[in-house]
C-alpha cells in the first residue's frame, strides 16, 4: 500500500514569500497520477495540479509542481493573502487506488 | 458552469443508515464518473468510492466495503453515496467529487460537503 507523507506539517511564512511544500511516497509511484489540491476553512478542496507538473483549468501560474518516483513538491513562488490554506498531495495506484497526505498547512507568519 | 450541490447535514445514531445526494449541471452527467470522499474533523481525506454514471459500475474502498453502496439517478443527474451500520467515527464531512474524464483522472469540480454526525 503507497502512503503518502507531507512536510512540513506547518509553514509560516509572510505574504510574498515562497512557499515549497513536500509529499513523499512510501514507493515510486507515477508521476503521471500525482495531484496537489487546495484547501480553505470550511470550502472543498479545489485541484491545482494534476500530473505532477500541470496547472488545473484557471490556477495562476505563481503555483506550480515538480517531481518524480517517490519525492514531489508544489511551489508557490509568492504567497498571496489567499494562498494561505491547507494543501493536500493525492495519487492514483490501480491497486489502492486514490490516497491523500495529511496535508500541508500554510499560514501567516 | 459546472456544479455540483449535495444534500445538507445529517445527524444520525449508532446502527443507522445515511443517504448523502449529489446534483450536477452544467455537463452531461453520463460522461464523468463521480468519486465521494469523506473527511474526517482534522484529518486528511479519505476516498470512498466511485461510480461510473455512465453504466453505473462501482468501485469501493476496502475500508467501508460491505457498508457503502454509491449510485446514480440518470434522468435526476444525480449521484447517491449511502453509508449504513453507522458509527461514530463515521462523523465527518463528506464530498462528491467529478473526475476529469475516466475515474483514475483527478478530481477538477467538488460538491459543497455535507456534514454527518453520528452520535447517540
Amino acid at each position: 500500500e503507497i502512503v503518502l507523507t507531507q512536510s512540513p506539517g506547518t509553514l509560516s511564512l509572510s505574504p510574498g514569500e515562497r512557499a515549497t511544500l513536500s509529499c513523499r511516497a512510501s514507493q515510486s509511484v507515477s508521476s503521471s497520477y500525482l495531484a496537489w489540491y487546495q484547501q480553505k476553512p470550511g470550502q472543498a478542496p479545489r485541484l491545482l495540479i494534476y500530473g505532477a507538473s500541470s496547472r488545473a483549468t484557471g490556477i495562476p501560474d505563481r503555483f506550480s509542481g515538480s517531481g518524480s518516483g517517490t519525492d514531489f513538491t508544489l511551489t508557490i513562488s509568492r504567497l498571496e493573502p489567499e494562498d494561505f490554506a491547507v494543501y493536500y498531495c493525492q495519487h492514483y495506484d490501480y491497486s489502492t487506488l486514490f490516497t491523500f497526505g495529511p496535508g500541508t498547512k500554510v499560514d501567516i507568519k | 458552469q459546472v456544479q455540483l450541490v449535495q444534500s445538507g447535514a445529517e445527524v444520525k445514531k449508532p446502527g443507522a443508515s445515511v443517504k448523502v445526494s449529489c446534483k450536477a449541471s452544467g455537463y452531461t452527467f453520463t460522461s464523468y464518473p463521480m468519486q465521494w470522499v469523506r473527511q474526517a474533523p482534522g484529518q486528511r481525506l479519505e476516498w470512498m468510492g466511485w461510480i461510473n454514471a455512465g453504466t453505473g459500475d462501482t468501485k469501493y474502498s476496502q475500508k467501508v466495503q460491505g457498508r457503502v453502496t454509491i449510485t446514480r439517478d440518470t434522468s435526476a443527474s444525480t449521484a447517491y453515496m449511502e453509508l449504513s451500520s453507522l458509527r461514530s467515527e463515521d462523523t465527518a464531512v463528506y464530498y462528491c467529487a467529478r473526475a476529469a474524464g475516466y475515474s483514475y483522472d483527478p478530481w477538477d469540480y467538488w460538491g459543497q460537503g455535507t456534514l454527518v454526525t453520528v452520535s447517540s
